[in-house]
Formats: C-alpha cells, sequence, structure tokens
C-alpha cells in the first residue's frame, strides 16, 4: 500500500445525520481524490484537490463537501447523508512528475451504510 | 463526459489459461492505466502506460497502450487462483489541466482450480 489510510473503515449511520470520511497520508503526494464505487456504476470522482486548500468537483460531487487543510488530510463530509450515498469511498492520491505521468494509488476503502 | 467500455463484464476460466480482456473509448487519452481489486480491498496498480504503442510487462500480465490512442487491452498468462478479482481500466484524458481518471467499470475474473 502507498501510505494511505482510511477512517474510519466501516460506518453505520442515519439519515440526516451528517457524516465526515478522512483520508490520511504519509506520501506527501500534492494530488488527493475521493470516489465512490457502486455496483454497476464501477469508480466515481467525487471530490479531488490539487493542494491544500485547493479543491475541485468531480462527476457526482451533490451532496458531497471536501476539505484539506493540511497536505495529508482530505476530509469527505456528507452534510446530510441520504440512503443513495450509501456506497463504498475509497481516497486515492497522486504526485506525477508530469501531466502524462498520472498514476493514482488507493486507499482500503471505508464501506458506508446509511439507513 | 468520457466514457470507457470494458469487455467482458465476467470471465470464468480453468487455472492455466490465458486471460484477455480491454478497454475501448470514442475518446483520446494519455495515459492507460489498469488496476486490480481484491474484495474488501482498494484497487492496486498493476501496469501504467504512458505512450500510444507501448507494450508493457509486470510479470505475468502484459498490457497495451492502442496505437489510435482510443483502447488497451491486458493480458494475462498462465492464470492460477490468486489472479481471481475484478480488473479495471483507467484512462487519463488530454487537454487542460485534467487529472482526473476515467474508470471502465470492471472485468470480474474467476479461476477455476
Amino acid at each position: 500500500d502507498a501510505g494511505i489510510t482510511q477512517s474510519p473503515r466501516h460506518k453505520v449511520t442515519e439519515t440526516g445525520t451528517p457524516v465526515t470520511l478522512r483520508c490520511h497520508q504519509t506520501e506527501n503526494h500534492r494530488y488527493m481524490y475521493w470516489y465512490r464505487q457502486d455496483p454497476g456504476h464501477g469508480l466515481r470522482l467525487i471530490h479531488y484537490s490539487y493542494g491544500v486548500k485547493d479543491t475541485d468537483k468531480g462527476e457526482v460531487s451533490d451532496g458531497y463537501s471536501v476539505s484539506r487543510s493540511k497536505t495529508e488530510d482530505f476530509l469527505l463530509t456528507l452534510e446530510s447523508a441520504t440512503s443513495s450515498q450509501t456506497s463504498v469511498y475509497f481516497c486515492a492520491i497522486s504526485d506525477p512528475p508530469g501531466r502524462e505521468q498520472e498514476t493514482q494509488y488507493f486507499g482500503p476503502g471505508t464501506r458506508l451504510l446509511v439507513l | 463526459g468520457q466514457q470507457l467500455n470494458q469487455s467482458p463484464q465476467s470471465m470464468f476460466i480453468q487455472e492455466g489459461e490465458d486471460v484477455s480482456m480491454n478497454c475501448t473509448s470514442s475518446s483520446i487519452f494519455n495515459t492507460w492505466l489498469w488496476y486490480k481489486q481484491d474484495p474488501g480491498e482498494g484497487p492496486v496498480l498493476l501496469i501504467a502506460l504512458y505512450k500510444a504503442g507501448e507494450l508493457t510487462s509486470n510479470g505475468r500480465l502484459t498490457a497495451q497502450f492502442g496505437i489510435t490512442r482510443k483502447d488497451s487491452f491486458l493480458n494475462i498468462s498462465a492464470s492460477i487462483p490468486s489472479d481471481v478479482g475484478i480488473y479495471f481500466c483507467a484512462g487519463l484524458g488530454s487537454g487542460g489541466s485534467n487529472y482526473k481518471l476515467t474508470f471502465g467499470k470492471g472485468t470480474l475474473l474467476t479461476v477455476n482450480p
């Protein structure tokens, strides 16, 4: 593994409650990403960060917000969880030497169940 | 947006057989990546391809970046039971500051001992 941890690894919560997932890296990589993985959809990008306090939306960003106050931490927040946000969430990191040398490394995932 | 078509969706093979899977797109990609995911784990990078026409091997795995930059394939030779898992292709598009990968939906590989 590329020095990426996610917490919690499993979480059950109720509809309407806020949830924050944490991704922590020890690689000092500049870029960090949050994906969700659902059957039939594969991996879809939620948000990504290209530096401290620099973030941008992915293809499925509605209902999610992110923050990056330190290089090593990238937080994903569900302000008011819904059942459609039940999924497996993966964090990824990258630090390409050039735009054409992109390689992303993934964390172990967080399984979230919203009841 | 960009889409990747990965095939086959699933494969059921006998140990020792060779496997081939591929990804195609209507868009051009500058980078192709192949990942493997075991149950309950995150995807693990197998092979990265950065140049059109590039052929790269990693042990029993071989992958190629299509010359048109719109496709890639992954071959696994002499499959073993631990090859079981889901294989994903991913492409990085061209233009702008796009560091966002587009993923195929995966190929589920089952290997019978």
